[in-house]
């Protein structure tokens, strides 16, 4: 089982240059999110998805852009990239579970960004 | 704004010791609860979850946690801890009030001394 995957695993960029990072998931979920973890922060919400072709910002989505073409598929793009964006991100996902029981997310390995 | 909080950010225990992590959260209503682990290296894997029923939940590896819902908590508890428990620590939470996102706290760093 695949389960979350992301691509690619780790990546440096120059200040100013752009990339994008791609989470897929093979669970048919509906519910798409990306974070970033930074020491003594926990996981920071960057922009979630609630189902195909929708969007929105979570705790700290400036600088950052997703988008959300297929179920499967979450990406995150940094246009510009800056020092404060070096962090390591996650994806996630789960069910739109309307009992409210199975809410649990799944993580992706992450992907561990260096902006120099 | 809802948050969770974790009140301690390192704990070091040596093996065979007791481990409660505390965790509060602010949000209202009907709410889902869940303790996450991250492993060195590794991403974030639930460890166990409460959403109604009996408030003391067991999870995975001897890993139990006590929702109290005047206190808003949901600690986590571990009687006697392994070197292999060695890892960091995320409370989460995920209310229908909340929307559909689930906010995590800042974590707790474990270090178990052999």
């Amino acid at each position: 089982n695949a389960g979350v995957t992301q691509t690619p695993k780790f990546r440096v960029l120059k200040t100013g240059q752009s990339m994008t990072l791609l989470c897929a998931q093979d669970m048919n979920h509906e519910y798409m999110y990306w974070y970033r973890q930074d020491p003594g922060m926990g996981l920071r919400l960057i922009h979630y998805s609630v189902g195909e072709g929708t969007t929105a910002k979570g705790e700290v989505p400036d600088g950052y852009n997703v988008s959300r073409l297929k179920k499967q598929n979450f990406l995150l793009g940094l246009e510009s990239a800056a020092p404060s964006q070096t962090s390591v991100y996650f994806c996630a996902s789960r069910h739109r579970d309307r009992s409210f029981r199975d809410t649990e997310a799944f993580f992706g390995q992450g992907t561990r960004l260096t902006v120099v | 704004a809802q948050s969770v909080s974790q009140h301690n950010h390192h704990v070091i225990l040596s093996e065979a010791a007791s481990l409660e992590l505390g965790c509060n959260y602010s949000y209202g209503g009907t709410v889902n609860l869940f303790w996450y682990v991250q492993y060195p290296g590794q991403h974030l894997q639930l460890l166990l979850k409460y959403f109604s029923g009996d408030p003391l939940v067991k999870g995975i590896k001897g890993f139990e946690a006590e929702f109290i819902k005047s206190k808003f908590s949901f600690n986590l508890r571990k009687p006697s801890v392994q070197w292999s428990d060695t890892a960091e620590y995320f409370c989460a939470a995920l209310s229908r009030a909340g929307g559909f996102k689930t906010i995590f706290g800042a974590g707790t760093r474990l270090f178990v001394k052999a």
